[in-house]
């Protein structure tokens, strides 16, 4: 499996209600991002988490990262119709002296009026 | 400010030729990387320049290559065009390369590539 894997996939949720993404990775990271992708545009940079943090809160979302489990996960309260995305996670971390970004695979988050 | 400006937007070429792309990155940003998106293979990391010198590479053949000028901007070229190029190429701009701390992306628009 990749660096970086969304789970699940795909998602379909009612307005109002919470979305929640996890993301597990491989290798020791410098740190995690989630970016949110509307379709066929560019990505977004939603928030960004260091590997000594636990927990960080940005507006409707709230990101959480265990290093011991290497796992994150994206929560976003209170969906709204203009939630529905592509969500990734990326995680940074050493490759051959210099920081490498690889993202993972997406959750397709669909947010039902 | 300006966002990161990818030129152009959509592209359709025929297998064979050869395809230059363009990013334009945030004022201020020194470090462009770029990523080829398909549905099949996800985001995949080309490679990243910073201060003109490329920095870091990921796993394409040699007919992928790019390069950056002292304004910042850069060029991906991808030559002898297969129909596996299809893909939506993305550019990101950040303040510095990894190494020198924690920096998110700012991602383009893309560029819709279309080999037929």
């Amino acid at each position: 499996s990749q660096q970086g894997e969304e789970d699940p996939q795909a998602l379909s949720i009612q307005e109002g209600e919470n979305a929640t993404m996890n993301c597990s990775y491989k290798t020791s990271i410098n740190n995690l991002q989630w970016y949110r992708q509307n379709s066929g545009r560019g990505l977004v940079h939603l928030i960004l988490i260091r590997s000594n943090e636990r927990e960080k809160h940005s507006g409707r979302l709230r990101v959480t990262l265990d290093t011991s489990k290497k796992s994150s996960s994206l929560l976003i309260t209170a969906s709204r119709a203009a939630d529905t995305a592509s969500y990734f996670c990326a995680t940074d971390a050493n490759s051959g002296g210099y920081q490498k970004v690889t993202f993972g695979t997406g959750t397709k988050l669909q947010v039902i009026p | 400010k300006a966002g990161v400006t990818q030129t152009p937007r959509y592209l359709i070429k025929t297998r064979g030729q050869q395809v230059t792309l363009s990013c334009s990155p945030i004022s201020g940003h020194r470090s462009v990387s770029w990523y080829q998106q398909t549905p099949g293979q996800g985001l995949q990391f080309l490679f990243e320049y910073f201060s003109e010198t490329q920095r870091n590479k990921g796993n394409f053949p040699g007919r992928f290559s790019g390069r950056q000028f002292s304004n910042s901007r850069s060029e991906m070229n991808v030559s002898t065009l297969e129909l596996g190029d299809s893909a939506l190429y993305l550019c990101a701009s950040s303040l510095g390369i990894r190494v020198q701390g924690h920096y998110g992306y700012t991602f383009g628009s893309g560029t819709r590539l279309t080999v037929v």
